[in-house]
Formats: C-alpha cells, sequence, structure tokens
C-alpha cells in the first residue's frame, strides 16, 4: 500500500543552524502538508500546498520556514536558523483531492541544541 | 478560532470491553472529521474519515458517529485488544480551509 515517507527519522542540530527535513508523499497526490507536535502538546498545523504555492499557512509558519517541491516526488521544509523551541516531531501529510483523507508519515524528530 | 477537545484524556480497560473516545469541537462549521492512532513516537495512522455530511462511518471494530450541530463526535472500539492500546486523536478539517485541527488525544491502554 502507498505510504508518506520521511527522512532523516531523527536530526539533531544546533541552534542557529538550517535543517531541511525531506518528505516523499504518496505517488499520486496533489496536496501536501506540514505540521508539528512538541512534545506533550498537540499536533499543529504549519503549511499546505499546491501547485507549487503555499495555499494555507499558520501563525507559526514565519519567515524562518519554507517548503519547496523540488522535483516531481520529494516535498520539502526548511528551517533557516533553528531555535531551541523548534524542537518537535515534524509530520509531513498529502491527499488527492482536497476535503479528502490526509495521509501521515512517519515523522521526523528534530532535537535543537 | 476551532478548538477540539477530547474526553477523557486517558483511559485503561479490561480486554474484551466495548469503549467510546469522545470529541468535541467549538465551531460545527467543518468539512470532515478524521479519527487518527498514533503509537508512542510514531507517526499518525488514519482510521476513519467522516464527511459533514454523514452521521456515521465503520470500519471492522471501529465505528465513528458525528453529531456536526452539538459539534461531537465518538469513536465506538467493540471487543477490545491489547493492540488497540494507543493514543487516538480526533481532527476537524473547517469548511474555509484544508487544514486539520487536532484535539489533544485520548491515551488508551486495553489490558490482558
Amino acid at each position: 500500500e502507498p505510504e508518506v515517507t520521511q527522512t532523516p527519522s531523527h536530526q539533531v542540530t544546533q541552534m542557529g543552524q538550517e535543517v531541511i527535513l525531506r518528505c516523499v508523499p504518496i505517488s499520486n497526490h496533489l496536496y501536501f502538508y506540514w505540521y508539528r507536535q512538541i512534545l506533550g502538546q498537540k499536533v499543529e498545523f504549519l503549511v499546505s500546498f499546491y501547485n507549487n504555492e503555499i495555499s494555507e499557512k499558520s501563525e507559526i509558519f514565519d519567515d524562518q520556514f519554507s517548503v519547496e517541491r523540488p522535483d516531481g516526488s520529494n516535498f520539502t521544509l526548511k528551517i533557516r536558523s533553528t531555535k531551541l523551541e523548534d524542537s518537535a516531531m515534524y509530520f509531513c501529510a498529502s491527499n488527492s483531492v482536497l476535503y479528502n483523507e490526509q495521509f501521515f508519515g512517519p515523522g521526523t524528530r528534530l532535537t535543537v541544541l | 478560532k476551532q478548538e477540539v477537545t477530547q474526553i477523557p484524556a486517558a483511559l485503561s480497560v479490561p480486554e474484551g470491553e466495548n469503549l467510546v473516545l469522545n470529541c468535541s469541537f467549538t465551531d460545527s462549521a467543518i468539512y470532515n472529521l478524521q479519527w487518527f492512532r498514533q503509537d508512542p513516537g510514531k507517526g499518525l495512522t488514519s482510521l476513519l474519515l467522516i464527511q459533514s455530511s454523514q452521521r456515521e462511518q465503520t470500519s471492522g471494530r471501529l465505528n465513528a458517529s458525528l453529531d456536526k450541530s452539538s459539534g461531537r463526535s465518538t469513536l465506538y472500539i467493540a471487543a477490545s485488544q491489547p493492540g488497540d492500546s494507543a493514543t487516538y486523536l480526533c481532527a476537524v478539517m473547517g469548511d474555509a480551509g484544508n487544514m486539520l485541527t487536532f484535539g489533544g488525544g485520548t491515551r488508551l491502554m486495553v489490558k490482558p
């Protein structure tokens, strides 16, 4: 069964460094999302992406964050200058049709020291 | 702003019991509601999706209901098994966008 994949599974970085989290959505899906979950807290929406542009973003998704679909399969989240409070599990999701079921990847655990 | 609440936060039951997990949301203008399962340190597995026009959905031992006007959904798990132990999350999609708003989850433990 097709699934969303994410790499790496765990990323450790120093505060102020740039990180890129990678996702491969399900192949025929057109809508892509990033969410994050700080330890012990709710899953929070960051951004949605369709047709090579951001369609919606939350207050969390400030100028330090960017997303890109560099080729036909990958979808990336970049954090330019990481902060301690960026430590969280980051989930990628995708769906084929807007308003349909979203399928989530296994997550990347980001630890900022 | 949509707020999603799940009660109880934790639940422990003996194997074989039928149980109900509750989800409530403050804004009834939703497009759909999705239930997920999350194992410790893992991703989110989609269990059921209910569109706003539907009243319930079933998958195996799981049955989810939706009362949009009162802002409530329940997830019914029949004949619980130790393998059902996980955190169950509900999430709603508003009709003005495609983002999911999540509840805090119910951590379920099914004892053999």
